[in-house]
């Protein structure tokens, strides 16, 4: 069974703009979940969908959105780019609420 | 505020010896316990985790001892390998309430031949 795909895997953009990241979680998974990894401040949590709905919120600013589709793949935006929101944006899925399965990650770099 | 406390930073072991993390927390509505292994350029692999109903899980090298009255669960690594060398996150998580999991910082493992 295919793991989780994240796309790009690398992606360089300038302060102000926005950037959308893309997940596909493992066939048969209806639960994405993000995260953002910083040296700085660890593995911290974005959002997590289920079945097209937001179910739980973190702590981050609204510049950061997402949404699920209905073949549970998931995309993140983050709009207005910092320096601050370089980082590694890893996607999780899960069959039901455990168990979360990461993909490799995408690396923003903000310039 | 971090809701998972995880020790040391890091650790140097030698080939064959045993690595033991810690973690601790706070909430006690948390009832679900993984660790997580990362290899550099990758994203964080399930290796193991446990429920409050048990007090130890083994798989293989890996074992999790949790003590539910002090709210403290480590990672036992037996015989490491070189290949054992990674970052090593613990991590907590409510089932019942918001899914979410909670990262401890992480603990850089070397294991030297």
């Amino acid at each position: 069974k295919a793991g989780v795909t994240q796309t790009p895997r690398y992606l360089i953009k300038t302060r102000g703009q926005q950037v959308t990241l893309s997940c596909s979680p493992i066939s048969g998974h209806r639960s994405v979940s993000w995260y953002q990894q910083t040296p700085g401040q660890g593995l911290q949590f974005l959002f997590e969908y289920f079945s097209e709905t937001q179910r739980n919120k973190g702590n981050f600013p609204g510049r950061f959105s997402g949404r699920q589709f209905s073949n549970s793949r998931s995309e993140m935006n983050v709009s207005t780019l910092e320096l601050g929101d370089s980082a590694l944006y890893l996607c999780a899925s899960s069959l039901e609420v455990f168990e979360q399965f990461f993909g490799p990650g995408t690396r923003l770099t903000v310039l | 505020q971090q809701q998972v406390k995880q020790s040391p930073q890091s650790l140097i072991v030698q080939k064959g010896g045993i690595s033991i993390i810690n973690c601790a927390y706070e909430n006690t509505a948390f009832d679900y316990f993984p660790w997580y292994q990362q290899f550099p350029g990758k994203g964080p692999a399930l290796l193991i985790a446990i429920r409050p109903d048990v007090s130890e899980k083994k798989e293989g090298r890996f074992t999790i001892s949790f003590n539910k009255s002090a709210k403290q669960f480590s990672l036992h690594i037996m015989d490491s390998q070189p290949g054992d060398s990674a970052t090593y996150f613990c991590a907590a998580s409510s089932l019942s309430n918001d899914y979410k999991l909670s990262f401890g910082a992480g603990t850089t493992v070397t294991v030297r031949a």
